[in-house]
């Protein structure tokens, strides 16, 4: 069955400007996850959401938002970039929250901010 | 999430076994190992998961000692597809489906 997709796999962004990443979870999935990955700070848990609900925040700030859909379709907005949002940013889905459930992550949006 | 301790590199031989050693000596009762992968810009690859018991699928074995503290991976026979950076995680997933990632281990597998 298909993996998780992202959407879009590369983009180049302003300062300033907005960007809006897409996420589509394994089909049957419930749960989804956004992490930010950089070369200074490793992979990073963004948030989670299930059943359109966000359930789980790591620690960012209020530019990066997120929502998910009734289809578990998920999004993520991050606001007034900056060269730092400069990342891979992953999607990850899992079937629920389970204990022991597998998580498994797509390939990921490449950010560039110039 | 407990904490984990993994070597920053390690060197395998194409065919020979690969042994990625993992401490987590606070894990609780209720946490899993996670074992991912990750190859240079893709996004990581779950490779095997356990909570006590070994565990062993297409792609590895995951040994778990019995006291919990540490656990080895092991890919049986190595091919430099394997060369990657191997992430062990142990969490929760039971309220929250999220994993802490530490800088794991860079496998080179070398001819």
């Amino acid at each position: 069955k298909a993996g998780v997709t992202q959407t879009p796999r590369y983009l180049i962004k302003t300062r300033g400007q907005q960007v809006t990443l897409s996420c589509s979870p394994i089909s049957g999935h419930r749960s989804v996850s956004w992490y930010q990955q950089t070369p200074g700070q490793g992979l990073q848990f963004l948030f989670e959401y299930f059943s359109e609900t966000q359930r789980n925040k790591g620690n960012f700030p209020g530019r990066f938002s997120g929502r998910q859909f009734s289809n578990s379709r998920s999004e993520m907005n991050v606001s007034t970039l900056e060269l730092g949002d400069s990342a891979l940013y992953l999607c990850a889905s899992s079937l629920d929250a389970g204990t022991g459930n597998t998580i498994y992550f797509g390939e990921g949006s490449w950010l560039t901010v110039v | 999430d407990a904490k984990t301790t993994q070597p920053p590199s390690m060197d395998c031989a194409e065919g020979r076994a690969a042994n990625l050693p993992c401490n987590h000596s606070t894990i609780s009762g209720n946490e899993y190992v996670y074992w991912y992968r990750q190859i240079h810009s893709q996004g990581p690859q779950y490779i095997i998961h356990g909570l006590k018991n070994n565990e062993t699928n297409e792609m590895a074995s995951l040994i778990i000692t019995e006291d919990r503290k540490s656990s080895t991976l092991i890919l049986p026979h190595a091919t430099l597809r394997d060369t990657a950076v191997y992430y062990c995680i142990v969490g929760n997933t039971g309220t929250a489906s999220k994993l802490t990632f530490g800088t794991g281990t860079r496998l080179q597998v070398t001819l």
